[in-house]
Parts: structure tokens; C-alpha cells; sequence
């Protein structure tokens, strides 16, 4: 029963190619994020979805889009994929609202663009 | 200005010592939590410890507790009777009331136990 998961786990696609990677989570959290971990190690945030609506979008190429379909699920859809794509994305989920909770991670999708 | 701030990347600890991760950070909301993560090799992010800004005493769970000092915007984590499973890296995060909805993590100390 894993709070929040993502897939694929890994993820090896060319230059050019469009992916998704999927996020659920069973907490019955009401925000959602996703995360880039660079070759460095510092996690980014890129979105923040509260109850299916867009919170937070910080910069990042427009080639990134969130979608929300309802608010246990945000997934993240990258069009015409390059090389500096290549990270380890994280979807994490927590509550608002009752106090300050801590946030929950997926296990990270390492995605490699070649 | 930096929300987090960690100034150790790595750092070195003899098995079954104690070692503090230095963390300060930056916020002019009265209202705050300040939480500690754990990233071993295998990539997921585990959550350790969580200190909010109004708690009167220092959060601990089992081995780790925080050393918190609000006047100096320092939340430190102590790891106590250190293991090989230590090994990790840690991330220091906070979150606001204010803009309730976004952690801010800082760069992480890389920790290596030393056996």
C-alpha cells in the first residue's frame, strides 16, 4: 500500500520524444507537487496542484505540463524531450490546511534523455 | 535570500558517534514548520523529523532530534549513536503558513559513516 506512487521507476527515451510520468497517491492528500532532483541534488519544485487547481508553477520550459484529473492523481506530461532533461523527477503529496504537515514522496522517476 | 540554508556538502562521522547537520533558514512568517529528510542511495526521499515554530521543546525521534534555535533561524539535525545505515543524504525543508503549499529544501549535507 504505497502512499504515493509514481511510474515508471525509470524512464530512457531520445531527444524529441514526448512522455508522461504518472502520480497517485491514497493519503487523501488536497495538494500535490512535483519536484526536479538535478545531478546535484537540489530539488527544485516545478508545480503545486491544490485540489486539482495550479498553485504553483514555477519556471520551467513550457514543454512541461501538469494535468490533475482529479486530486489523488498529477501527472507530468514533457513535450520534445532534450538532453538537460535528465533528472530525477519526484511527485509528493500533503495537506493543507491542518497545520503545517510534512510532505510525502513518490520514489522518484529517473528519466534519461538520449 | 536563500529560504535554507545547509553550508556543510559533506560530512564524516565515526560509527556510533553523534553528528549535527547544520541548517538555518529564512522566513518572516510567525508561522512555520522546519523538516528533515533522508535520501539514501536507493533515491527515496524519507521523512525523519518535523519541529514547528511555535513548539517550546526540541523535536526527537528515536536517534534524531532537532536542535532548534528560533532566535538564530537554526534548525539542526543530531544524529545520535551514528550507523553504516546513516550513510545518506539529508535535506533540510520548510514550509510556511503563509504560502502553505511549497517546501523549500536546501542544497543537503551528504553524511558518511565511518565504521
Amino acid at each position: 500500500d504505497t502512499a504515493v506512487s509514481q511510474t515508471p521507476k525509470y524512464l530512457v527515451t531520445q531527444m524529441g520524444n514526448d512522455k508522461s510520468i504518472k502520480c497517485e497517491q491514497n493519503l487523501g492528500h488536497d495538494t500535490m507537487y512535483w519536484y526536479k532532483q538535478d545531478s546535484k541534488k537540489f530539488l527544485k519544485i516545478m508545480f503545486s496542484y491544490n485540489n486539482k487547481e495550479l498553485i504553483i508553477n514555477e519556471t520551467v520550459p513550457n514543454r512541461f505540463s501538469p494535468k490533475s484529473p482529479d486530486k489523488a492523481h498529477l501527472n507530468l506530461h514533457i513535450n520534445s524531450l532534450e538532453l538537460g532533461d535528465s533528472a530525477v523527477y519526484f511527485c509528493a503529496s500533503s495537506q493543507v490546511g491542518r497545520g503545517l504537515t510534512e510532505a510525502f514522496f513518490g520514489q522518484g522517476t529517473r528519466l534519461t534523455v538520449v | 535570500a536563500q529560504k535554507i540554508t545547509q553550508t556543510q556538502p559533506g560530512m564524516f562521522v565515526q560509527e556510533k558517534e553523534a553528528v549535527t547537520l547544520d541548517c538555518t533558514y529564512d522566513t518572516s512568517d510567525p508561522s512555520y514548520g522546519l523538516f528533515w529528510y533522508k535520501q539514501p542511495s536507493s533515491g527515496e526521499m524519507i521523512f525523519l523529523i518535523y519541529q514547528g515554530s511555535y513548539d517550546q521543546q526540541n523535536a526527537t525521534e528515536g536517534r534524531y532530534s532537532l536542535n532548534f534555535q528560533k532566535a538564530r533561524k537554526s534548525a539542526n539535525l543530531v544524529i545520535s549513536a551514528s550507523q553504516l545505515g546513516d550513510s545518506a543524504m539529508y535535506f533540510c525543508a520548510m514550509r510556511e503558513l503563509n504560502t502553505g503549499n511549497q517546501f523549500y529544501f536546501g542544497t543537503g549535507t551528504s553524511l558518511t559513516v565511518i565504521p
